[in-house]
């Protein structure tokens, strides 16, 4: 089955600075990838996703871009700001099974003031 | 408008005991999905619906059941509780496959002693 990896598994950023978060998958057919932003004892909310068909998307402040060749992708926050203090975690379609998603493990980004 | 609901919020088990996680969605929604979230693991999909009547395992099902009578409900059986099933379990629904937005409800913390 697919397998996503996730790095780091904690970030600090300083108020104002970017914030990278990096996902790598297994399988080459995978054809969908999303990023879910969770709040302390809140639900996963999606924030951004990208198809296979496109390498960059851009959201304000967040942007993700997909290289397939490599076979991983990438969650950027510019600008950050405390309200993005939140764990956030990446997804990956298992193949081209539009049915069935894996997750990352999840990155614990905090931003200081 | 509630979204998706789930009930209840919190529940204390004993090794061995059965119990049934609700959840319901208003959005006419024809996927419908189970996830665990553990720490350091992220979400790990135990069963889907794209349907009434149409489920199917996820990567982890083994002592989970599912049904799918009507299409705003899903619930989620614990056959006979075991520790290891001590999660928080997250229900979410979407227009008609994983890579549509997926919206969770607010999640089921299960505790198995």
């Amino acid at each position: 089955g697919e397998n996503v990896e996730q790095h780091p598994s904690t970030l600090s950023v300083q108020e104002g600075d970017s914030a990278v978060i990096k996902c790598t998958y297994s399988d080459s057919a995978s054809n969908y990838f999303p990023w879910y932003k969770q709040e302390l004892g809140k639900r996963p909310q999606l924030i951004i996703d990208i198809r296979s068909n496109v390498g960059e998307k851009k959201d304000q402040r967040i942007a993700v871009t997909l290289n397939k060749t490599a076979k991983h992708f990438s969650l950027h926050i510019t600008e950050t700001q405390p309200e993005d203090s939140a764990v956030y975690f990446c997804a990956a379609t298992r193949g081209s099974n539009d049915y069935k998603l894996s997750f990352g493990a999840g990155t614990t980004v905090t931003v200081r003031a | 408008n509630a979204g998706v609901t789930q009930t209840p919020k919190f529940q204390v088990l004993k090794t061995g005991q059965s119990m049934t996680l609700q959840c319901a969605q208003d959005m006419n929604h024809e996927y419908m999905s189970w996830y665990r979230q553990d720490p350091g693991m992220g979400l790990r999909l135990i069963h889907y619906s794209v349907g009434a009547g149409i489920t199917d395992q996820g990567e982890v099902p083994n002592g989970y059941n599912v049904s799918r009578s009507t299409t705003e409900d899903f619930p989620l059986r614990l056959l006979s509780a075991a520790p290891s099933q001590t999660s928080v379990y997250f229900c979410a629904s979407s227009y008609a496959r994983a890579t549509d937005t997926q919206y969770f409800g607010p999640g089921t913390r299960l505790t198995v002693l």
